[in-house]
Formats: structure tokens, sequence, C-alpha cells
């Protein structure tokens, strides 16, 4: 069946390093995102793309960077991670671009930043 | 500034008891609403998709109904495996950003 995956499911990192988070999605999506869950905030958007070689900043993208090489994989880099990007990252895929083609996500990857 | 509210943030109800959940929107360029199922270390589950105002959708024990300023998630009769955070959130006509809610956790006791 086709999915959706990230990796790894749980991180514990160190103020100041370099950290990917990987999504890798098998329904041959052309639209990927990259959100951020906080208690007492919505799901927000961090990065997204809606092909290979192509990619957006969403509303909180300060310290996150993507790239995309091909259809499937998205990774997420915190080029230097700080105790504010603790969080429970959530990768997305959608088929179309436009309005209303509902985004299907993964399982989450819970980073720890100390 | 696009905003999605949700009510209430918690809500606990016996199995059989009915309710709803609301969602209110002020989002500019609004052409529809997600809600999306949430369950404790998962990612959100995708449940309806609402595009206009009068529009209806059901699944199992849930409807979605969608106003001009709000929509509503109406659980009947509920059972514990209802027991999830039901997330709302708001699309516009560019592209497939979306705008969500903080969610209703929502438990459902025997």
């Amino acid at each position: 069946d086709a999915e959706i995956t990230q990796s790894p499911r749980h991180k514990i990192t160190e103020t100041g390093r370099q950290v990917t988070l990987a999504c890798h999605q098998t329904w041959n999506h052309n639209n990927m995102f990259w959100y951020r869950q906080d208690l007492g905030h919505g799901l927000r958007l961090i990065h997204y793309s809606y092909g290979v070689h192509d990619t957006n900043k969403g509303e909180v993208s300060d310290g996150y960077s993507v790239s995309r090489s091909n259809t499937e994989d998205l990774p997420l880099t915190l080029e230097s991670a700080a105790s504010s990007q603790t969080s429970v990252y959530f990768c997305a895929s959608s088929l179309l671009a436009g309005a209303g083609n509902e985004q299907f996500f993964g399982p989450g990857t819970r980073l720890t930043v100390l | 500034e696009d905003q999605v509210t949700q009510s209430p943030e918690a809500l606990r109800l016996q199995e059989g008891e009915s309710s709803s959940l609301n969602c209110s929107y002020t989002v500019s360029g609004l052409r529809g609403l997600f809600w999306y199922r949430q369950d404790p270390g998962k990612g959100p589950e995708f449940l309806f998709t609402l595009y206009s105002a009068g529009e209806e959708k059901e699944k199992e024990r849930l409807k979605a109904t969608l106003t001009k300023k709000e929509s509503f998630l109406h659980i009947t009769a509920p059972k514990p495996e209802d027991s999830a955070t039901y997330l709302c959130a708001g699309f516009t006509g560019t592209a497939s950003k979306l705008t969500f809610g903080t969610g209703t956790r929502l438990q459902v006791t025997l």
C-alpha cells in the first residue's frame, strides 16, 4: 500500500547541531509539506514543495531548509538546532495543488533540542 | 490575519451522548474546510472536505456541516473508539496552504 513515512520517529539533539528529518511518500504526489505541532498552536507550515526542485517558505520557516531532488522525498534540515525548535514535526503530501486536495500526513517525528 | 478557532478545547462524553464540535474561521478567500482526526502519537487522518455553505458530509457516527462562518462536527451516539483530537483546517484558492485550528480533544467514556 502507498504510504508516507518519517524517520526518525524520535530524536534528541543538542543546541547548535544540524539535524535532518526524513520524509518519504510512495503515492507519487507532487506536493509535499512540513508542519510543526506545538501545544496551544495549530499545525504550522514550515516549508512546502510543488514538485522536484521547487521549494517555498511557510509561516515559520526561519532556521529550517528543505530540498526536493525527487518526487518521493522532502528532507527537512534544521541548520543549527535551537531549543525553540523542540516540537513534533509532520510531513504531508497531496496529489494536486488546487484548493480542496486533501493532505495525507505521516506519523510524525518528535524532536527534542537540549 | 487568517484564523481558525475550535471549541470547546476539550469535551468529555459518555458513550451514546451526542454532541457537536465547533470550528469558526476568519480566513480571507476561504474556499472550504477540512476535518481531520488525530490519535495520540499519530499524524492527522483525513475525514471530510466541505466546500460551500449548506454542504454536509457523513461517515459512520460523524457528520460535518458548513455555514458561511463556521463548521460543525456532529457526533451521534459516540463510542470510546471515537476518542481523539479533531482538527479543522481552512484552505484558500492559493494552492494547498492550510490554516489549522488547535483542535478539540474528545474523550468518550463507557
